[in-house]
């Protein structure tokens, strides 16, 4: 299948301080792309969607002035934590699709955000 | 309660079969779907069925939906430790977007 990447694996930063997180679509063209959020034992918490080239649709609850999605090309999509506290240390994945429908989506490996 | 619900924890005996349950909500659900996620990794797609259907065969995977119930079932044939992870039930309606359950934790012991 295809390949979806995420960059940093895991990232540990100071609370206060914003970080990015990059979700590249390795051999396709993704003109949607999801984040998704998720706590230990819990499941994946949809947080926005994004198309290329528009603004991302937030789900209810998702601060978008705190999570900043860009969505700038086919091939990438980006989430960047502001002013980050303790309380945003989660599991940060996204996925990626090509022609929309859902079976041709393809997950990233994911993201370890860890604030202190 | 949640939209989609899952036993948290499975433990079998490497070689015997696991039956993992899913009940969900949404009656207009289209695609009922199972994923894996191996520790500090993302969601690998494992297989879907159509709403459609009632069975769908795939190797060592059977999924069994009743749409009745709202009832799915992933059965995994002859379970080896490296099947051991997390398996999410997700469905999915109109919006093509899942709602995913809590995941089961599948544990396969010698």
């Amino acid at each position: 299948g295809a390949v979806v990447s995420q960059h940093p694996s895991w990232v540990i930063c100071k609370s206060g301080t914003s970080v990015k997180i990059e979700c590249r679509s390795l051999d396709f063209q993704a003109t949607t792309m999801f984040w998704y959020r998720q706590f230990p034992k819990q499941s994946l918490m949809l947080m926005a969607t994004s198309n290329e080239g528009s603004k991302a649709t937030y789900e209810q609850g998702v601060e978008k002035d705190k999570f900043l999605i860009n969505h700038a090309s086919l091939t990438l999509s980006t989430l960047t934590v502001t002013s980050a506290h303790p309380e945003d240390s989660s599991f940060y994945i996204c996925s990626a699709t090509q022609q929309g429908g859902w079976t041709e989506a393809f997950f990233g490996q994911g993201t370890r955000l860890t604030v202190v | 309660g949640e939209d989609v619900e899952q036993s948290l924890f499975l433990s079998v005996r490497e070689g015997d079969s696991s039956v993992i349950n899913c009940t969900y909500t949404d009656s207009s659900s289209t695609y009922l779907y199972w994923y894996k996620q191996e520790p500090g990794a993302g969601l690998q797609l494992l297989t879907y069925i159509f709403s459609n259907m009632d069975m769908k065969q795939d190797q060592r995977l059977t999924v069994l939906l009743n749409k009745k119930d709202k009832h799915l079932s992933l059965r995994i044939a002859d379970t080896q430790t490296g099947d051991s992870a997390i398996y999410f039930c997700a469905e999915s309606g109109g919006s093509y977007i899942p709602t995913f359950g809590r995941g089961t934790s599948l544990i396969v012991h010698p």
